[in-house]
């Protein structure tokens, strides 16, 4: 299974926006809801920021919104924060077991 | 507080062997779907493998650089989860993670315990 294809980095200034994309199959993304998104700061462990393409879980703030439109999936951050400066992965299941995207560095200017 | 805690991480030889444990607490271990994941040093993350709870089956899926090498297990009297590696190569070194399989995502994930394999 191959990992989903991501940009290697994005990047906005504070405020804005930045939407990342996760590029799958039918096999993955384009063919299951379970597409999630993790964000990982320097050594530490990821954190789950979106669940079934769109669901925030508890304490995720809603400036983080996720969508999927075939077998693309994307992230959008909005009202960029320094904060939110990390790596961020998206995941898909494949009918077994799950894939990775293959990461997008952002940063915020 | 939900918590999950992984160690036996180390160095070793490359064609050897080591077990990582992963204890669970807060959560109802019993019903969880476990799985273990990885990430080389710079790289991004990867499937390691999974396993069920066992009112589900308690059966495990592995990714396929590691099927027939790795094993996974649980003992949920201990609130465990194991993985059993074995004819480790260079390629295995990474940190390797515990976390809570939820409603298509990864929803608690451990700190991590580091895999050294290096001659």
């Amino acid at each position: 299974q191959s990992a989903l294809t991501q940009p290697p980095s994005a990047s906005g200034s504070p405020g804005q926006s930045v939407t990342i994309s996760c590029t799958g199959t039918r096999s993955d993304v384009g063919g299951y809801n379970y597409v999630s998104w993790y964000q990982q700061h320097p050594g530490k462990a990821p954190k789950l920021m979106i669940s079934e393409v769109s669901k925030r879980p508890s304490g995720v703030p809603d400036r983080f919104s996720g969508s999927k439109s075939g077998n693309t999936a994307s992230l959008t951050v909005s009202g960029l924060q320094a904060e939110d400066e990390a790596d961020y992965y998206c995941s898909s299941y494949t009918g077994s077991l799950y894939v990775f995207g293959t990461g997008t560095k952002v940063t915020v200017l | 507080e939900v918590q999950l805690v992984e160690s036996g991480g180390g160095l070793v030889k490359p064609g050897g062997s080591l077990r990582l444990s992963c204890a669970a607490s807060g959560l109802t271990f019993t019903k969880a779907w476990m799985t273990w994941v990885r990430q080389a040093p710079g790289k991004g993350l990867e499937c390691v493998g999974r396993i069920k709870a066992k009112v589900h089956g308690g059966t495990t899926d592995y990714g396929a650089p590691v099927k027939g090498r790795f094993t996974i297990s649980r003992d949920d009297s201990k609130d465990a989860l194991y993985l059993e590696m074995s004819s480790l190569k260079i390629e295995d070194t990474a940190m390797y993670y515990c976390t809570t399989e939820n409603m298509g995502g990864f929803d608690i994930w451990g700190q991590g315990t580091l895999v050294t394999v290096s001659s």
